[in-house]
């Protein structure tokens, strides 16, 4: 079976410019993280979505990020404009159902030069 | 994860026994998780504890005690490959719902 499957794997840009994550969950995996892991940190809710609605959001920087998962299927987690500050590995994990077993991806390496 | 305290770092000898504690404080608790994480790669689940006790899976184990706010996690016979980074992390259903709060981790160097 396979895992959860993020790319790109790395990116770098400069600050300003826009840039795009994706992730694709487990095959039936119906509810999907997005986290935030600064360097020796633990990872950091962005967003929870189940299936294609966004029910947990309260720690998305909405000024500058966006996120959308339009069949409840893959996600993608959008920041424009990047700042500094954003450089970071961006997680996303799926769970079958609610509460379940959350199963990580690889991440994404943004460094925002 | 403000509210999750882990030691930051922590050294084992190779075939030694380590345990790595964490406390926390929550509202709504609903599960305390172990996480292992290799430098560059993904979190990857290792126990879960929602009742008070001792969950075993080989060469680890997980205890909980929720009256405490405490758990520990227990590697036995380490190996080389055990050095990573370990993450505590709790659900608390009042403050965060389903979402997951994790702990800064503790990174573990097992030395020959």
């Amino acid at each position: 079976e396979a895992g959860v499957v993020q790319s790109p794997r790395y990116k770098i840009i400069e600050k300003k410019q826009p840039v795009a994550f994706w992730c694709n969950p487990i095959s039936g995996h119906n509810t999907l993280y997005w986290y935030l892991q600064n360097l020796g940190q633990g990872p950091e809710l962005l967003i929870r979505y189940e299936n294609e609605e966004a029910v947990d959001d309260s720690q998305l920087p909405k000024d500058r990020f966006s996120a959308e998962r339009l069949k409840g299927v893959d996600s993608t987690l959008k920041i424009q404009p990047a700042e500094l500050g954003d450089s970071a590995v961006y997680l996303c994990a799926s769970s079958l159902t609610t509460g379940g077993e959350q199963y990580f991806g690889p991440g994404t390496r943004l460094t925002v030069t | 994860g403000q509210n999750i305290d882990q030691p930051t770092e922590m050294t084992a000898t190779e075939g030694a026994i380590v345990q790595i504690n964490c406390t926390y404080q929550t509202s709504g608790f609903n599960g305390l998780f172990w996480y292992q994480q290799h430098a560059g790669e993904a979190p990857t689940f290792l126990s879960y504890n929602v009742l008070d006790g001792l969950e075993e899976k080989g060469r680890f184990s997980s205890f909980l005690s929720r009256s405490k706010g405490y758990s520990y996690l227990l590697l036995k016979e380490l190996q080389m490959k055990d050095s990573a980074s370990y993450l505590c992390a709790v659900r608390d259903l009042r403050n965060s719902g389903y979402a997951l709060n994790f702990g800064k981790g503790t990174s573990l160097l097992v030395t020959p």
